[in-house]
């Protein structure tokens, strides 16, 4: 299967701060998604992202697909960005491997 | 419009006993999957399937079985259950390459299933 690796593993933020989180992925893809698990354990989808660049609102990705990686940016985090972040990608459309994912905490 | 729904959200077992983990969606969704969560290691596919009828075994098949004999439901079946089976069940449902919109992941709420 496909190793993804997300980094970093924890992050502290102070409200208000920016942050990026990374995904790399061991082989070409052709879907990737960012997730968002808030503490009640929901996982919610922020991004279908497999090339290029989305902005939503605070948040934005980017995928470079030729190099492997992913990026998911937080502008202005506040205390309900806090959870675990998650990447998944696939290349066969059936099959999505995770990362481990990030933890985030924003401090109010 | 509810989405993917899963049932039980809590379930306690004991070893050697067994449990059916329901999953249904109404978005008219051609795949479905079964996922469990363990601290630490992310999300792991157990099963999935691409369509009404069709199962197939992803990375940590061993222990489970399912069944999807509707499309909009896919059961997650264990037959003796085990302590490494505790864990938190995700299903989720996209529509594939078959059905239009891009095959974007949606989620349920989460079972969690603890084996004693």
């Amino acid at each position: 299967g496909i190793q993804v690796e997300q980094s970093p593993p924890d992050l502290i933020l102070q409200e208000g701060a920016n942050s990026t989180l990374r995904c790399n992925f061991s082989d070409s893809v052709n879907n990737l998604q960012w997730f968002h698990q808030n503490p009640w354990g929901q996982l919610i989808n922020l991004f279908y992202i497999p090339s290029g660049t989305k902005q939503n609102g605070r948040l934005s990705a980017t995928t470079v697909a030729t190099e492997r990686y992913s990026l998911l940016y937080i502008s202005s985090s506040q205390t309900t960005d806090s959870g675990v972040y998650f990447c998944a990608v696939t290349n066969t459309g059936n099959q999505f491997y995770f990362g481990t994912g990030t933890s985030l905490t924003v401090i109010p | 419009n509810a989405g993917v729904t899963q049932t039980p959200k809590f379930r306690v077992l004991k070893t050697g006993q067994s449990m059916t983990l329901l999953c249904a969606q109404d978005m008219n969704h051609e795949y479905m999957y079964w996922y469990r969560q363990d601290p630490g290691m992310g999300l792991r596919l157990i099963h999935y399937s691409v369509g009404e009828g069709t199962t197939a075994k992803g990375e940590v098949p061993d222990g489970y079985n399912v069944s999807r004999l509707k499309k909009q439901n896919f059961l997650l079946g264990l037959e003796s259950a085990a302590p490494s089976q505790t864990s938190v069940y995700f299903c989720a449902s996209s529509y594939g390459f078959r059905g239009s919109g891009a095959n974007v992941l949606t989620f349920g709420a989460g079972s969690r299933l603890t084996v004693l």
